[in-house]
């Protein structure tokens, strides 16, 4: 069972469109994550938001915190091919656990 | 400095056989996580330790996982009668301490295959 639902679980666009993935629940995160996860590796923490409402951008990557706490969205401005991978997010729920959504697998072709 | 490490990178085996998994954290890491990925899903939470002992184990499917961390260190993942379903890759992670807000890295994980 997952806490966290990811839309789209699949996205495969060309080079320099951009794009949003969204995060979305009904429980309140008192944290929420986002990683990228490529092929036979560990995912790799990318963000995390803290504060309903929260903005962070790193480079082209946009990350928003619903003011709820309840959802939160990835943007990507200019999408290149080295964005490509599964991108995760993960709420944390009590002091140290942390639950995954599904994913959104990211193409972006050449 | 070294990351994460986990051993075996692969391993195939029997149904009801016994598997051990390994994890090596990075070096001073308190805390340590961990998850089974199945495929096409996201990390699925197995346990936590903070030190050598297990500070919430609620993700263990059944009695047949077991965890444990004696030195505070290494961390091993048995599951005993092994099932088809328990097909996945396990991934560890470990942190400076339990503060929650601090960053998990990742091991590359253990595919284990259940013929």
């Amino acid at each position: 069972t997952q806490l966290l639902e990811q839309s789209p679980q699949f996205l495969s666009i060309q080079e320099g469109e951009n794009l949003t993935v969204y995060c979305n629940s009904s429980s309140v995160f008192s944290s929420l994550q986002w990683y990228r996860q490529e092929p036979g590796e560990g995912p790799v923490l990318l963000v995390t938001v803290v504060t309903g409402g929260e903005v962070k951008k790193l480079k082209r990557l946009t990350f928003q915190f619903g003011d709820a706490r309840k959802d939160s969205s990835l943007h990507i401005t200019a999408a290149q091919p080295g964005d490509t991978g599964l991108y995760l997010c993960a709420g944390r729920y009590n002091f140290n656990k942390f639950y995954f959504g599904s994913g959104t697998k990211l193409n972006v072709k050449p | 400095g070294a990351g994460v490490s986990q051993t075996p990178s692969n391993k195939v085996t029997e149904k009801g056989k016994y598997v051990e998994l390994r994890c090596d954290p990075i070096s001073g890491h308190t805390a340590l996580y961990w998850y089974r990925q199945s495929l096409g899903q996201g990390p699925e939470f197995l346990i936590y330790f903070q030190g050598t002992g297990a500070a919430d184990d609620s993700g263990l499917p059944n009695d047949r996982f077991f965890a444990v961390r004696p030195e505070g260190s290494v961390s091993t993942l048995k599951i005993q009668r092994t099932e088809r379903g328990d097909s996945a890759v396990y991934l560890c992670a470990s942190s400076l301490s339990s503060g929650g807000s601090d960053t998990q890295y990742f091991g590359p994980g253990t595919r284990l295959t259940v013929l």
